[in-house]
């Protein structure tokens, strides 16, 4: 089946570390994005990518970076400087500019 | 600042009647707007996208009107059921680049 596959699922971390989450889809979608949620709060933009090798700084991008060396897999790093990360992290992707977003299922970050 | 604002947090409506939920923005000037469903966990499930010259769009229930003079869309669920309980969120897409950024959402309950 098609669609956006996000690993792990469920993430617990230490202070201090950094962690990668994994975000993969199989729809050959050229723009890609990465969204933080928090408790009752909408989705909050990180970082976008629109074709292969670039992507741009979305309203939080403070602490997170990523990397599009693959059309079909965008994922975060969030790094020790993002001071509050604990939260539900969403990918989506889309496949036209006139196009929906597909979400993944996301995976939901604990820093302990 | 660009803000995008949908009218509540969450919205109480009795089963067979109308539920409208708004989504305002400000200093945006959107190429499309888009709502779309979120159940608790669950990564948002795309419903409706309305083009900036386009009023009004419609599927099955669902009904979406844009107004860009008012800078206001308004998402209407007509016959609505207990299953219609969710958040409901807009997203606008800006015209120059494949940016997409939501509201806070609204959490509609249906009463049976």
């Amino acid at each position: 089946d098609g669609g956006i596959t996000q690993s792990p699922k469920y993430l617990f971390r230490k202070e201090g570390q950094n962690v990668t989450l994994s975000c993969e889809q199989n729809l050959n979608h050229d723009a890609m994005y990465w969204y933080r949620q928090d408790p009752g709060q909408g989705l909050r933009l990180i970082y976008y990518s629109q074709i292969v090798n670039d992507f741009q700084k979305g309203d939080i991008a403070e602490g997170y970076s990523v990397s599009r060396e693959k059309k079909e897999s965008f994922p975060l790093t969030v790094t020790s400087a993002q001071k509050n990360p604990t939260a539900f992290y969403l990918c989506a992707s889309r496949g036209s500019r006139s196009g929906e977003l597909f979400f993944g299922e996301g995976s939901r970050l604990t820093v302990l | 600042s660009q803000k995008i604002e949908q009218n509540s947090e969450a919205l109480n409506i009795q089963e067979g009647k109308t539920a409208t939920l708004t989504c305002n923005y400000t200093n945006y000037s959107p190429a499309y707007l888009q709502w779309y469903r979120q159940d608790p966990g669950r990564g948002p499930v795309f419903l409706l996208l309305i083009r900036e010259n386009e009023k009004e769009k419609r599927k099955e229930r669902l009904k979406v009107t844009f107004d860009t003079t008012l800078k206001q869309s308004l998402f209407h669920i007509t016959a609505s059921q207990p299953a219609d309980s969710a958040t409901y969120l807009c997203a606008l897409d800006e015209m120059d680049d494949d940016k997409i950024i939501f509201g806070k959402g609204t959490r509609l309950h249906i009463l049976p």
